[in-house]
């Protein structure tokens, strides 16, 4: 059965920093690209940063960059988010999610969600 | 960036109905459109991708169809646990643009 269990979410104060990580099982985590999507309370979706299967190419929205870092570990079968310099913006529910090499890019598989709020 | 438009952003609905919620984006985007179905307090769930392709596990009355700029998704026959929030997402080029969801509610 495939698994994606984010954690480390939590409160912290506007400036602070945050780690969140997302553990695979059930899949080959070495074949699948994958990506971190936030909700902030009340609105919709929205992308935050990707990772190549191979963790060589990166990407991040304009809104997190330069602030957040994505990583992964294949050996460990893990994800990672380094959050720092948070805002009140930040504020969300942090999913990470798979999409298959060479697909068209769809997330098929999502975790269930940790959720980051930063406020003082 | 590609910008996603849902429309319309909500909608009221009633079992056996037949609903069908539109996507355009900014720019062509070939067939590189997947739908996504989010419940209240879950994570999104994967209904369509590549445009017209029905996830393993989704029901038929879920179908997708269009290309270039423009993207519908089609329920045939509202069930009483299709009540959620559906978004767009254009898989063309980063960043991943939502569009901004459409909730349809019971009538």
């Amino acid at each position: 059965e495939v698994q994606l269990v984010e954690s480390g979410g939590g409160l912290v104060q506007p400036g602070g920093s945050l780690r969140l990580s997302c553990a695979a099982s059930g899949f080959t985590f070495s074949s699948y690209e994958m990506n971190w999507v936030r909700q902030a309370p009340g609105k919709g979706l929205e992308w935050v940063s990707y990772i190549s299967s191979s963790g060589s190419t990166i990407y991040y929205a304009d809104s997190v960059k330069g602030r957040f870092t994505i990583s992964r570990d294949n050996a460990k079968n893990s994800l990672y988010l380094q959050m720092n310099s948070l805002r009140a913006e930040d504020t969300a529910v942090y999913y990470c999610a798979r999409a298959l090499v060479d697909s068209y890019g769809h997330f098929d598989y999502w975790g269930q969600g940790t959720l980051v709020t930063v406020s003082s | 960036d590609i910008q996603m438009t849902q429309s319309p952003s909500s909608l009221s609905a009633s079992v056996g109905d037949r609903v069908t919620i539109t996507c355009r984006a900014s720019q062509s985007i070939s067939s590189y459109l997947n739908w996504y179905q989010q419940k209240p307090g879950k994570a999104p769930k994967l209904l369509i991708y590549a445009a017209s392709s029905l996830q393993s596990g989704v029901p038929s009355r879920f179908s997708g169809s269009g290309s270039g700029t423009d993207f519908t998704l089609t329920i045939s026959s509202l069930q009483p646990e299709d009540f959620a929030t559906y978004y767009c997402q254009q898989s063309y080029s980063t960043p991943v643009h939502f569009g901004q969801g459409t909730k349809l509610e019971i009538k």
